[in-house]
């Protein structure tokens, strides 16, 4: 069975610019989560969507949105990019909230110039 | 104070030793996460608790509620085990949202 697909893999971006990471969770799982982590401030929890709706947020800039289709693929994007964005970006899909362990995508390495 | 602690940061452990590692936390939890990460980033979740023990293979997991504390075991180590543990704790329910917040992660070498 496929596992947690996040493109892609590799993006570079200029301060200034918006980006949109895409992850596609396993399949018939209905929660998805974003998480940001870096050297600095290690893993971050972003947000969580749970049937379309956001469920959890973390304490981030508003610059930082997602969204999550019927299919259940998310998607993450960042406005107004800053140097401090750069950062690998990680989702986990699972099968129900609270409920269930997560399964992680590779993750998507950001770097802004 | 970081609302989760772990310790130690760096562990160098050789082959077949047995390996503890543990979090510490200061905020009601609805759960804790066991997490690996290996160079390279991908990261596998090993274990989900809210309370008691759970093993998988070589791997333990306890976690004391009332202690708010948790420990990861490792018995008969092995070089594939290198990697960076990280704990998670899930928040309890507040207001809707479940705050999920990261331990700085455990770095483990397995020296053959």
């Amino acid at each position: 069975k496929a596992g947690v697909t996040q493109t892609p893999r590799y993006l570079i971006k200029t301060r200034g610019q918006q980006v949109t990471l895409s992850c596609s969770p396993i399949s018939g799982h209905r929660s998805v989560s974003w998480y940001q982590q870096t050297p600095g401030q290690g893993l971050q929890f972003l947000f969580e969507y749970f049937s379309e709706t956001q469920r959890n947020k973390g304490n981030f800039p508003g610059r930082f949105s997602g969204r999550q289709f019927s299919n259940s693929r998310s998607e993450m994007n960042v406005s107004t990019l800053e140097l401090g964005d750069s950062a690998l970006y990680l989702c986990a899909s699972s099968l129900v909230r609270d409920r269930s362990g997560y399964t992680f995508g590779s993750g998507t390495r950001l770097t802004v110039v | 104070k970081n609302e989760v602690e772990q310790s130690p940061q760096n562990l160098t452990a050789q082959e077949g030793e047995f390996i503890t590692i543990n979090c510490s936390y200061s905020v009601g939890i609805s759960a804790l996460h066991w997490l690996q990460q290996h160079p390279g980033g991908g990261i596998v979740s090993l274990f989900m608790l809210s309370s008691g023990k759970k093993k998988h293979g070589r791997l333990i997991a306890t976690i004391n509620i009332q202690e708010k504390h948790s420990s990861l075991h490792i018995t008969a180590s092995h070089p594939r085990d290198s990697a960076v543990y990280i704990c998670a704790v899930q928040g309890a329910n507040s207001g809707g949202y479940q705050k999920v917040t990261f331990g700085i992660g455990t770095k483990l070498q397995v020296i053959p």
